[in-house]
């Protein structure tokens, strides 16, 4: 399996544009995560999917941020309109099971870099 | 290929113990090593290292980053049951690209 495959790597983008950032997960994991990593707020997890359905979307900013599954291997991400301060680095992960312990380790993938100018 | 490999995979171990984990890397253009311990779903940042041979303490945690061998190790001194975790250990490129291990998973038994 290649792992967690996240695209685009780099994103630029216009304040006021929409945004979608695209996620695969390893096939066969139940959980997908979305994270956003800032130097102020370190790691924030945004929601997390199991068996592509959000189980916990607390962490979303704003109703600006969407997150969507359709299937078992494709999740988005979406900024609807964007701006400056979502510039972030965002990671989506995948696991077997829910947890930092026991060992259910997650699966990162090597993340989205946003710039909102 | 670029790839981070932490070890052991798992580890158990007694209150009180002094643990050490491992973080191998071979990453292009690396920029820093950053280690988390992730108990539920998000990762809590522990440290960010970039500089060789400069011990960095938290408490009864320390790392330090060997850029020459490629590694850093993450200590626990007096391990407690609130340690037992998985730790994360990731290294930033140059270009914004993050590689992540796949952690270690410590159990402390009280």
């Amino acid at each position: 399996d290649a792992g967690v495959i996240q695209s685009p790597r780099h994103e630029v983008t216009e304040m006021g544009q929409e945004v979608t950032l695209r996620c695969k997960p390893i096939s066969g994991h139940d959980y997908l995560f979305w994270y956003r990593q800032t130097m102020m707020r370190g790691l924030e997890l945004l929601i997390y999917f199991n068996n592509n359905v959000p189980i916990d979307d607390s962490g979303m900013p704003e109703d600006r941020f969407s997150a969507k599954m359709p299937n078992a291997s494709f999740s988005t991400l979406k900024i609807q309109p964007s701006e400056p301060r979502d510039s972030a680095v965002y990671f989506c992960a995948s696991s077997l099971a829910l947890g930092g312990h026991p060992n259910t380790e997650a699966f990162f993938g090597q993340g989205t870099r946003l710039t909102v100018v | 290929e670029d790839k981070v490999v932490q070890s052991p995979l798992s580890l158990v171990v007694h209150e009180g113990d002094t643990v050490t984990l491992n973080c191998s890397y071979e990453v292009t253009n690396f920029r820093s090593l950053l280690w988390y311990k992730q108990e539920k779903k998000a990762p809590t940042f522990l440290f960010m290292l970039t500089s060789s041979g400069i011990e960095k303490k938290s408490g009864r945690l320390s790392s330090i980053l060997d850029k020459k061998e490629l590694f850093s190790i993450l200590n626990i001194t007096a391990t407690q049951t609130g340690d037992s975790a998985v730790y994360l250990c990731a290294v930033e490129a140059s270009g914004n690209q993050f590689y992540f291990g796949t952690g270690t998973s410590l159990t402390v038994i009280p």
